[in-house]
């Protein structure tokens, strides 16, 4: 069964810090990719998604994500973190039996030190 | 305009008992689906809805859970003889098409706790 893992649970970063977030998939076959963020307080919003094209993806509030296929690998990434992006995120993955079924990475919960 | 709406909010319920969980989807959407999200964990696909019809169901654990939209915009998800194993947030989104590219816009989710 396709599957994704994120790697790290928790991290805590200070303000102007960098930040990239592991996230991994099982499938090998064409995946369309996504990375959700959810605030305190707040539902599962987009944050970036990539189906085809160019593998470097640019989403809101500066942060991208990289897609390297022979890595099975769609990392986030941010050059320099604020507060405000305290959240927790999770990516999601469909592609193998359904385009509209989402599977989701456990997340990881992002804490920036003011 | 509004967004994806859930009710209640908070759900408390005893062991046994049955309930209801609400989802008013964005105005328009015709395909809406219910996520399940354990604690530390992602969410977890249940059901998919494209209009009336539930078009994919593979993700509901047994069968007591069941799910409605007998309108196409609202949708009611049920759970029969809660079970504790049951406590979770239960989440709507809805998309205005279904699969890529559309994007599933996410309700706040119903917090379910079977005591």
């Amino acid at each position: 069964a396709q599957s994704v893992s994120q790697h790290n649970h928790h991290v805590i970063l200070s303000e102007a810090a960098s930040l990239e977030l592991g996230c991994n998939y099982s499938y090998g076959g064409t995946v369309n990719l996504f990375w959700y963020v959810q605030y305190p307080g707040q539902h599962l919003q987009l944050l970036l998604k990539y189906f085809s094209g160019d593998p470097l993806v640019k989403g809101i509030k500066g942060f991208e994500a990289e897609f390297i296929k022979s890595k099975f690998s769609f990392n986030l990434r941010k050059p320099s973190v604020q507060w405000s992006d305290t959240a927790e995120y999770f990516c999601a993955v469909n592609g193998m039996d359904s385009n509209y079924q989402l599977i989701w990475g456990a997340g990881t919960k992002l804490i920036i030190k003011p | 305009g509004a967004g994806v709406s859930q009710t209640p909010s908070n759900k408390v319920t005893e062991k046994g008992k049955y309930v209801e969980l609400r989802c008013d989807p964005i105005s328009g959407h015709t395909a809406l689906y219910w996520y399940r999200q354990s604690l530390g964990q992602g969410p977890e696909f249940l059901i998919y809805f494209q209009g009336t019809g539930a078009a994919d169901d593979s993700g509901l654990p047994n069968d007591r859970f069941f799910a409605v939209r007998p309108e196409g915009s609202v949708s009611t998800l049920k759970i029969q003889r809660t079970e504790r194993g049951d406590s979770a947030v239960y989440l709507c989104a809805s998309s205005d098409g279904a699969g890529v590219p559309y994007e599933q816009y996410f309700g706040p989710g119903t917090r379910l706790t079977v005591t």
